[in-house]
């Protein structure tokens, strides 16, 4: 089977930087997915790594290792309306199947 | 452009019943997958279609389906509703079957079942 796994929760400050974390256990991996979502909204494509390595898109990088089973969304200068779920996805075999982990809850305080 | 749309944004429905949620990709993308959203069970995959055919398959039982029209728009239908099915359902469409790996989602129809 697949599964995924996130913290559940993280807290940080405004203008701190923060990684959220993503293990992953899955047969025909082709790459992982970061996607942000507000409370009651759609979720929003952050980043996708297909290989391994670092992509980076303005305040948030994201890094995946393959032979770790590993990847990770890193969250510079972070603002008040960072505050939001985070999604890790992985996508499975090529193809349009996708599994998602259960969010981490990222709270930024002033 | 127009984002992924989705109608209705809001439904209530009775144990029994049956129910069809629709969704609109952006222009130009010929993917569309489903998702069901709980607070329990996070995101699931529902299943893919790609160019009206379905393409991969989450594990839901046989009472969810599926279709694409040749526009790409599709269907999602949930026959003899149970309370737990109520959720959040959202679509994402993509220009080509690569599931997650960048998809644009809807607003997501919310379903409660009574």
């Amino acid at each position: 089977g697949q599964s995924l796994e996130q913290p559940s929760e993280v807290t940080a400050v405004e203008g701190a930087i923060v990684q959220i974390n993503c293990t992953y256990q899955t047969s025909g991996f082709y790459g992982l997915s970061w996607y942000q979502q507000h409370d009651g909204g759609a979720p929003t494509f952050l980043s996708y790594n297909g290989l391994d390595g670092l992509e980076e898109t303005g305040r948030f990088s994201s890094f995946l290792s393959r032979s770790d089973s590993y990847g990770y969304l890193l969250l510079q200068e972070l603002q008040m309306k960072d505050s939001a779920s985070y999604f890790c996805a992985v996508r499975i075999g090529g193809a349009g199947k996708s599994t998602f982990g259960d969010g981490t809850t990222l709270t930024v305080k002033p | 452009k127009a984002g992924v749309t989705q109608t209705p944004r809001y439904l209530i429905k009775t144990r029994g019943q049956q129910v069809t949620l629709s969704c609109s990709p952006i222009s130009g993308h010929r993917s569309v997958s489903w998702y069901q959203q709980t607070p329990g069970q996070g995101l699931q995959f529902l299943f893919e279609y790609f160019s009206e055919t379905q393409r991969n398959k989450g594990n839901f039982p046989g009472r969810f389906s599926g279709r694409q029209f040749s526009n790409s728009r599709s269907e999602m239908n949930v026959s003899t509703l149970e309370l737990g099915d109520s959720a959040l359902y959202l679509c994402a469409s993509s220009r080509i079957s690569t599931g997650a790996a960048e998809a644009f989602f809807g607003q997501g129809t919310r379903l409660t079942v009574v």
